[in-house]
């Protein structure tokens, strides 16, 4: 398995702002997911980000509004830019440790509240 | 990327068997389907997969149509504690890259 820490666990923003959300991982993965789940909703994913590569971003969402790093195997950060009251949100980092296995490790969220 | 089609909300009785149904009639020879689940405020949390055979395993069991375009996910003997949104997912690749693609859900509220 994988323990996912990410910070911060809450936030609440002012409009126009940007925040930096970091997802540490315990061990090394190749594939990295960025979802985002407003309240009552799915999970929509965002972006997949692989190291040493640059990420790939699902249709709606584009890399100058979530700019996300991914620096070495077991950590990466997504930033969300120019905040509105839309993007109040959960941002939930997971991981793939094995392909094979297609088990998806979830964080438990960053709870994001733009005034 | 296939698409899952599941009810939205589903009540069963505890102790009863939970039949979830999900709909992926779009589904491509190499694709798997997952199931996962979220219980309110935490991350989603791994269930099974499969690819053609029936799975099970401590959590639930795992039913593919012959022709794969729908799965049911068991919970053979239902409890409070498994009250929670259940997601079935069918596991897309680009380009040899993998995602998973959430659907709308099935909102499973176990009754005493």
């Amino acid at each position: 398995s994988a323990v996912i820490s990410q910070k911060p666990s809450r936030d609440i923003c002012q409009r126009g702002t940007s925040l930096t959300i970091q997802c540490q991982v315990d061990s090394q993965v190749t594939m990295m997911f960025w979802y985002r789940q407003q309240p009552g909703q799915s999970l929509t994913l965002i972006a997949t980000a692989n190291q040493g590569s640059e990420a790939t971003y699902e249709s709606g969402f584009v890399i100058d509004k979530f700019p996300i790093s991914r620096p070495n195997l077991t950590f990466s950060t997504l930033t969300v830019s120019n905040m509105s009251p839309e993007d109040s949100s959960i941002y939930l980092c997971s991981v793939e440790l094995h392909q094979s296995t297609g088990e998806l490790f979830f964080g438990e969220g960053s709870r994001l509240t733009v005034l | 990327d296939a698409k899952t089609t599941q009810p939205p909300s589903m009540d069963c009785a505890e102790g009863r068997a939970a039949n979830l149904p999900c709909n992926h009639s779009t589904i491509s020879g190499n694709e798997y389907v997952y199931w996962y689940r979220q219980i309110h405020s935490q991350g989603p949390q791994y269930i099974i997969h499969g690819l053609k055979n029936n799975e099970t395993n401590e959590m639930a069991s795992l039913i593919i149509t012959e022709d794969r375009k729908s799965s049911t996910l068991i919970l053979p003997h239902a409890t409070l504690r498994d009250t929670a949104v259940y997601y079935c997912i069918v596991r897309g690749s680009t380009s040899g890259t993998y995602k998973y693609i959430f659907g709308t859900g099935t909102r499973l509220k176990v009754l005493a």
